[in-house]
Formats: C-alpha cells, structure tokens, sequence
C-alpha cells in the first residue's frame, strides 16, 4: 500500500527565513515522489519530482529512501511561496500517485 | 497547448437533473483522470482512463459515469447527485498511466448540488 504524511496542515514563515515542509512516504516498491503546489485561485501544478534533481523557484526536495522522506526546502522564503503544498507518491508498478493531506504555507511579510 | 481545459467552470444542479463536465487536452498525453476535491482537501481519485479504456474505477457510486470518446476528451455524466457530492472536479492527463508520469491539471468545475 503507498501512503503520504504531511505532518503539519499549516506552517507560517517570515519572508527572508528558511522553509521546509516535511513528507514522509511508505511504499514497498521503487518510490516516485513529487511536489505538486496550488497557488490562490490557480490550478493545483507540478512542482517538482525527485528524478529531476532540480532546483524550481529555488525549491528543492531530496529522496532519502533511509529516512523515507521527500521534504520539500527553500533558503530564504518569499511572499509569493504562499500556497498549498501536496507531496504525491507514485512509483513503478503503482497504480496510482497518492496525495498527502496538505501543507498550508503562508510567508509573513 | 500544454494546458487541460475544463468546461463549464461553475455548474449548480438539482438533485434531479442530468449533467456533464467537459475535459480536453492536445499534448497528446495518454492517460487521463477525474479527481474530486473537498475543500482544504487533497484531490480524490475518481477514474483513471488509459488509452481511452477505463483502468480504475475507485469504488465511485454509478451516480458519475464518465466517458472517453477518444485520446484527447474525457467527459463525467452526472446523474442523481447528492448535496454531499458538491465539490471541485479536477481533470488530470498526463504522458502515460503510470505511477512515475507527472500530472497536469485542468482548472476544475465547482459544482453544487442543490
């Protein structure tokens, strides 16, 4: 069975300071992980997934299969990172991707 | 075009109507999904059509039943709704029906069921 957890349904940052959303997956086969975000009154879009390796709006996440995470981390957070954030599993032989709850980020100015 | 575009965006029904949502998509993507979204929820998945052939059904009431007509539409025939069924539909496509393939999203139809 593929699960996600999102451990925190809100997370509140300054502008400037360092943002992590934590995603904790199970899965018994070989995972996928994404990030997918949902700005206000946009469509819910990819962010980015783990085979990529990159870095977008100066966002990254690393797979740590030890750990069975995919934390999504930014440097210095800005106020237009205001979103929810969905961290997703798929992978290989999954039938289908499975959404965690959520994270609400809200960047104070 | 890389966008999937849903149609109509808001749509209010009784309990006894028929309707349809429309979804599209020309990228030439070979899978396609009808999720369903509750408020400061995650997308549910509803069905998974895979080369115009249905491949899940998640255990979703007869009340939706959707349609490929071919490669590029998908459609979801409404019938009998439930006020509980009030939500936001979202169309997904994406490359091939795989766990490993990324997901676009239309914009969604708010409906509401009166």
């Amino acid at each position: 069975a593929q699960r996600v957890t999102q451990p925190e349904k809100l997370l509140s940052v300054f502008k400037g300071a360092p943002v992590e959303l934590k995603c904790n997956y199970s899965y018994s086969g070989s995972p996928e992980l994404f990030w997918y975000v949902q700005y206000s009154r946009q469509r819910l879009q990819l962010l980015l997934r783990h085979i990529s390796r990159e870095s977008i709006k100066g966002f990254t996440a690393d797979l740590n299969k030890g750990e069975t995470s995919f934390h999504l981390k930014k440097p210095f957070a800005q106020e237009e990172d205001s979103a929810m954030y969905y961290c997703a599993l798929g992978g290989r032989g999954a039938q289908k991707l499975v959404f965690g709850q959520g994270t609400r980020l809200t960047i104070n100015p | 075009d890389t966008e999937v575009t849903q149609t109509p965006k808001h749509l209010v029904m009784g309990m006894t109507n028929k309707k349809s949502l429309k979804c599209e998509q020309h990228m030439g993507h070979r899978a396609m999904y009808w999720y369903k979204q509750k408020a400061k929820k995650p997308p549910e998945l509803m069905f998974v059509y895979s080369y115009e052939k249905l491949s899940i059904n998640e255990s979703v009431p007869s009340r939706f039943s959707p349609e490929c007509p071919n490669s590029s539409l998908l459609n979801l025939h409404l019938h009998a709704l439930q006020p509980e069924d009030s939500a936001l539909y979202l169309c997904a496509s994406s490359q091939d029906w795989a766990g490993s393939s990324p997901l676009h999203f239309g914009n969604g139809t708010r409906l509401t069921v009166t």
